[in-house]
């Protein structure tokens, strides 16, 4: 079974500059979660979609972080515009389905770098 | 705020020995506390995981010890091997009204076995 796949893998950008992180999910989990993994810390929620649609977003910095998952597959986390804060390590993880009893399954994340 | 507080934040444990890792969490709400496994460069992987009805949860060399009253729980590894050299997590999740179950993680232990 194929994990979670993630691209890019690594990313430096300028501060003020915008980026994009694609997910693609294990195949039939209709639950998806965006985590932001700071360095020394534990991955933190930004946010979760049940199919196409969010289930919380509660954290997520809505003035500058977008994310979408249009056909409730595929899903793509924004940043518009960067601060050198949002360096850390993006994780995308799936689930069967929402149920705190279902597991995640963490992709290997795209590290950003903000200069 | 942090809801979920683990400690220690790093461990040395000789081959062979026991490994110990706490967390203590506030939320009573929390129903599902799961340990994540992470390699450098790699996304958390599921190593074990409980449910508050029960106390204690054994998987080979890995056990979790949980206490509902204290609002705690811990990792302990059996026979600590150089291959479980990583970096811990402990996490917990509700299954919230809506189906919001994003965990929330402690920050990490990075456990060292010495050969």
């Amino acid at each position: 079974e194929a994990g979670v796949a993630q691209s890019p893998r690594y990313k430096i950008i300028e501060k003020r500059q915008s980026v994009a992180f694609w997910c693609n999910p294990i195949s039939g989990h209709a639950t998806l979660y965006w985590y932001q993994q700071i360095l020394g810390q534990g991955p933190k929620l930004l946010i979760q979609f049940q199919n196409n649609g969010v289930v919380d977003d509660s954290q997520l910095p809505k003035d500058r972080f977008s994310a979408e998952r249009l056909k409730g597959v595929d899903s793509t986390l924004k940043i518009q515009p960067a601060k050198l804060e949002d360096s850390a390590v993006y994780l995308c993880a799936s689930s069967l389905d929402r149920g705190s009893f279902n597991e995640q399954f963490f992709g290997p994340g795209t590290r950003l770098t903000v200069l | 705020q942090q809801q979920v507080k683990q400690s220690p934040q790093s461990l040395i444990v000789q081959k062979g020995g026991i490994s110990i890792i706490n967390c203590a969490y506030e939320n009573t709400a929390f129903d599902y506390f799961p340990w994540y496994q992470q390699f450098p460069g790699k996304g958390p992987a599921l190593l074990i995981a409980i449910r508050p009805d029960v106390s204690e949860k054994k998987e080979g060399r890995f056990t979790i010890s949980f206490n509902k009253s204290a609002k705690q729980f811990s990792l302990h590894i059996m026979d600590s091997q150089p291959g479980d050299s990583a970096t811990y997590f402990c996490a917990a999740s509700s299954s919230r009204v809506g189906g919001a179950d994003g965990l929330t993680f402690g920050k990490g232990t990075h456990l060292i076995i010495q050969p």
